[in-house]
């Protein structure tokens, strides 16, 4: 069935240093992706999202890349900082047939910890 | 910044209660879910609404029920609470139109029930 997992379930990194964090996905047909993240106590917030029709997007210190060949997806985040500590998942959603629209489908999660 | 609420945050129940978790967002937004999400694990899809009157499972079975009367208001009922049920449920909603967009989700009501 449809999948989403990270490859690696946590990551420590020194603050100011950049992190990767990678996700794959099983489901050929998603076309949109959204990388959470998600404080300890608080909901997923979102931080960027891609769709299938690009291979990389950027935000403010943030970068998503997509490769479709091997259904790979990863966040990119420049000078990271004590604050970005948290569990950030990867979700995925496929718009098939216009019935399945917002809903999404959760990887496991990535522990991020900064290291001042 | 939250312009979706849930309540309580924190709820302790006995088993065989019956209990109601509150959503609410103001954002106008059409379609609502709730996600149940067990502490450092993946979020799964419990129910979701696409409008007002319009209910639908998701992806994980549950007992629970969900109503949709009003458009801001998406309550998640229990009518016989069971350790089994303990979790944390995330309410979400997202713009209304065609296409997908990105879930704005409430902080969450973590629940046990002893």
């Amino acid at each position: 069935g449809e999948s989403v997992g990270l490859h690696l379930p946590t990551l420590s990194v020194q603050e100011g240093d950049n992190s990767i964090i990678n996700c794959a996905y099983s489901n050929s047909a998603s076309d949109y992706f959204i990388w959470y993240k998600q404080e300890s106590g608080k909901g997923p917030q979102f931080i960027i999202d891609i769709r299938s029709n690009m291979d990389k997007r950027q935000g403010q210190r943030v970068t998503v890349l997509l490769n479709k060949t091997v259904k790979h997806l990863s966040l990119q985040i420049a000078a990271t900082q004590p604050g970005d500590s948290a569990v950030y998942f990867c979700a995925e959603n496929s718009n098939a047939g216009g019935t399945s629209y917002g809903k999404l489908t959760f990887g496991q999660g990535t522990i991020l910890t900064v290291h001042p | 910044e939250a312009d979706i609420y849930q309540t309580p945050r924190y709820l302790v129940i006995g088993t065989g209660k019956k209990i109601t978790l509150e959503c609410s967002q103001t954002m106008g937004h059409d379609k609502m879910y709730w996600y149940q999400q067990d502490p450092g694990m993946e979020l799964h899809l419990i129910h979701y609404s696409y409008g007002v009157n319009s209910t639908e499972k998701g992806d994980l079975s549950s007992e629970s029920t969900v109503s949709r009367i009003r458009t801001e208001h998406f309550p998640l009922t229990l009518e016989s609470a069971r350790p089994s049920h303990t979790s944390q449920y995330l309410c979400a909603s997202n713009s209304p139109g065609q296409g997908s967009s990105p879930l704005h989700f409430g902080n969450g009501t973590r629940l046990t029930v002893t």
